[in-house]
């Protein structure tokens, strides 16, 4: 199975920061990866697919980055909305899939 | 509009059986494959079972492979998940989504159905 590590694990940040979440695969997996953002109690939201596009809806202060086994979400001027966890997910083994342990981003 | 809507979680002991579903709305139910993931409380994702558009073919994770199974009604737009032989570590919210094609993501999900096994 493709292991999927994300760092940092939390994080703390202000209201109109940037901030960058790190996944790693344990393999090779192209662009085949996938963040969603999950806020409490609410099922997971689509975000970026595919390393760097952007579904429909999603502001475009998120943005991804990344292939091969290095992969990054970023959010610019972070807003009050975007307190969440999220979580990397690799889509190279479809229809098999293993997701990261998720990322907190909590209020500074 | 599309909609995915969970049922059927409850509180079960181990060893026992349960069966969620999944009622899908505001698309071309047969033109999608679907999948059930689970979120134990406090913990990660962890996709554990997916079916084609078809229903022909079927796919598990190890944690689940054995004693769950995947199922569909075409005719009535609906997602199944036959649990059985329950332990406790399947206590989670258990989510379906949708997929499509190669390299798939999930676009959309359903809210959600609480499951918890004890005695």
């Amino acid at each position: 199975d493709i292991l999927m590590t994300q760092s940092p694990s939390s994080l703390s940040a202000s209201v109109g920061d940037r901030v960058t979440i790190t996944c790693r695969a344990s393999q090779n997996i192209s662009k085949y990866l996938n963040w969603y953002q999950q806020k409490p109690r609410k099922a997971p939201n689509l975000l970026i697919y595919t390393a760097s596009s952007l579904q429909n809806g999603v502001p475009s202060r998120f943005s991804g980055s990344g292939s091969g086994t290095d992969f990054t979400l970023s959010i610019t001027n972070l807003q009050p909305e975007d307190f969440a966890t999220y979580y990397c997910q690799q889509s190279f083994t479809t229809p098999t899939w293993t997701f990261g342990r998720g990322t907190r981003v909590e209020i500074k | 509009e599309v909609q995915l809507v969970e049922s059927g979680g409850g509180l079960v002991q181990p060893g026992g059986s349960l069966r969620l579903s999944c009622e899908a709305s505001g698309f071309t139910f047969s033109s999608y494959s679907l999948n059930w993931v689970r979120q134990a409380p406090g913990k990660g994702l962890e996709w554990i079972a997916y079916i084609s558009s078809r229903g022909g073919t079927t796919y598990y994770g190890d944690s689940v492979r054995g004693r769950f199974t995947i199922s569909r009604d075409q005719a009535k737009s609906s997602l199944f998940l036959q649990m059985n032989s329950l332990r406790d570590e399947d206590t989670s919210v258990y989510y379906c989504a949708r997929s499509r094609g190669m390299f798939s993501y999930f676009d959309y999900w359903g809210q959600g159905t609480l499951v918890t096994v004890s005695p």
